[in-house]
């Protein structure tokens, strides 16, 4: 596609079920990243890929946030047992080469809920 | 770890008018600085990309510069019109890691 998608675009969970948020990056796109936006905030990182392999997730919040990037194409964050402090914007970006040397191309976000 | 502040948090200008937003951060050692825009509801935009290297970065009428050992960055939007009005975002890179800051709301009044 022209852009990075990401899927669903909206998504309400009930507090303690599983969520699996999807991104695919713009073709070719060899790094990927993971944020994460609270309302009137600037997104916080959360990880980073390299191609299949996840160089840096330092970001995620505990270990009920976990994201996988198997072929190095379409990755996806998954929220195990959500809780109402996870309802934010997540975000997803690809660039072209490796990290801090391209522009960064934004997914619209999942806005995810938690009641 | 890396903080990134922009000032000021909002700002309201009539149609025409020149404009500066600013960004400043506390470690200098970064790859690069990233201006974006991000609209309601939307993803982020980008709008401009200054490598370490480079003071400035010019596209139509927006102009970023950069300066590293200061800490600091601005972009400069020349006669603003209300299609700009969005909220602004600069990140920095200091790697694998982009830090953001919170954001200049802008509001251009027709």
């Amino acid at each position: 596609g022209a852009g990075v998608s990401q899927s669903p675009r909206y998504k309400v969970a009930k507090r303690g079920q599983d969520v699996a948020l999807r991104c695919d990056p713009i073709s070719g796109h060899v790094s990927l990243f993971w944020y994460q936006q609270a309302l009137g905030q600037g997104p916080e990182f959360l990880t980073y890929f390299q191609n299949e392999a996840q160089l840096d997730k330092s970001g995620l919040p505990s270990d009920r946030f976990f994201a996988e990037r198997p072929e190095g194409s379409v990755s996806t964050l998954k929220i195990q047992r959500t809780q109402q402090e996870d309802s934010a914007v997540y975000l997803c970006a690809s660039s072209f080469g490796l990290a801090g040397n391209y522009e960064q191309y934004f997914g619209p976000g999942t806005r995810l809920t938690v009641t | 770890k890396q903080e990134v502040t922009q000032i000021p948090a909002a700002l309201s200008v009539p149609e025409g008018e020149n404009l500066v937003l600013n960004c400043s951060f506390t470690d200098s050692a970064i790859y690069n600085l990233q201006w974006f825009r991000q609209d309601p509801g939307k993803g982020l935009t980008s709008l401009l990309l200054i490598q370490s290297s480079q003071r400035e970065q010019t596209s139509g009428r927006l102009n970023a510069s950069l300066d590293k050992s200061s800490g600091r960055s601005t972009l400069y939007i020349a006669a603003s019109q209300p299609g700009d009005s969005a909220t602004y975002l600069c990140a920095v890179n200091t790697g694998n890691q982009f830090y953001f800051g919170t954001g200049t709301s802008l509001t251009v009044i027709p």
